[in-house]
């Protein structure tokens, strides 16, 4: 079977700089992708890792370890806007994508 | 561009009635996907399609049925609603290629009393 695992909420203030992980089982793995979506919206594509290492876009960036089947969203200078669930998403046959139940993060000030 | 598009916004049903919940996207994307979001339990797939006239099972398929026979549409059937089927019901489309970013609709409000 496939799983996904995140932490269910992260607090933090704003400036700082957050870190929230996701660990997967799954089969037939062809990247992990990072969502964002606020209270009642629509989720948003933040960023996708196929290999391993880091990419940066502005303030976010995202980490995927293959052999480790482990990946993260850093977040930094963090502001009150940022306050969301952010979920991550495994592509299975670069096609479907099988979601984590996500993070919850509240920035405050 | 509207991007994606769902109908209704919200419903309520009783039990047993049966409700189609319409997706429709303007960005030429082949494939399309069925989404329900429940609280603390993330994005679960419903069904998908990877073009017109194909559908697929995702995790959840039980107790609803999809079509696609227009590229741009999907429709989402729950034939005899049950409670457990209350639910925010998300629509999205992608190119499947690359990273296969999907972009989602504004979601469906859908109780089941």
């Amino acid at each position: 079977g496939q799983s996904l695992e995140q932490p269910s909420e992260v607090t933090a203030v704003e400036g700082a700089i957050v870190q929230m992980n996701c660990t997967y089982q799954t089969s037939g793995f062809y990247g992990l992708s990072w969502y964002q979506q606020h209270d009642g919206g629509a989720p948003t594509f933040l960023s996708y890792n196929a290999l391993d290492g880091l990419e940066e876009t502005g303030r976010f960036s995202s980490f995927l370890s293959r052999s480790d089947s482990y990946g993260y969203l850093l977040l930094q200078e963090l502001q009150m806007k940022d306050s969301a669930s952010y979920f991550c998403a495994v592509n299975q046959a670069g096609t479907a994508l099988i979601f984590g139940k996500g993070t919850t993060l509240s920035v405050s000030s | 561009n509207a991007g994606v598009t769902q109908t209704p916004k919200f419903r309520v049903l009783k039990t047993g009635q049966s409700m189609t919940l319409l997706c429709a996207q303007d960005m030429n994307h082949e494939y399309m996907y069925w989404y329900r979001q429940d609280p603390g339990m993330g994005l679960r797939l419903i069904h998908y399609s990877v073009g017109e006239g194909t559908t697929a099972k995702g995790e959840v398929p039980d107790g609803y049925n999809v079509s696609r026979l227009k590229k741009q549409n999907f429709l989402l059937g729950l034939e005899s609603a049950a409670p457990s089927q209350t639910s925010v019901y998300f629509c999205a489309s992608s190119t499947g290629l690359g990273n296969n970013e999907q972009f989602f609709g504004p979601g469906t409000r859908l109780t089941v009393l």
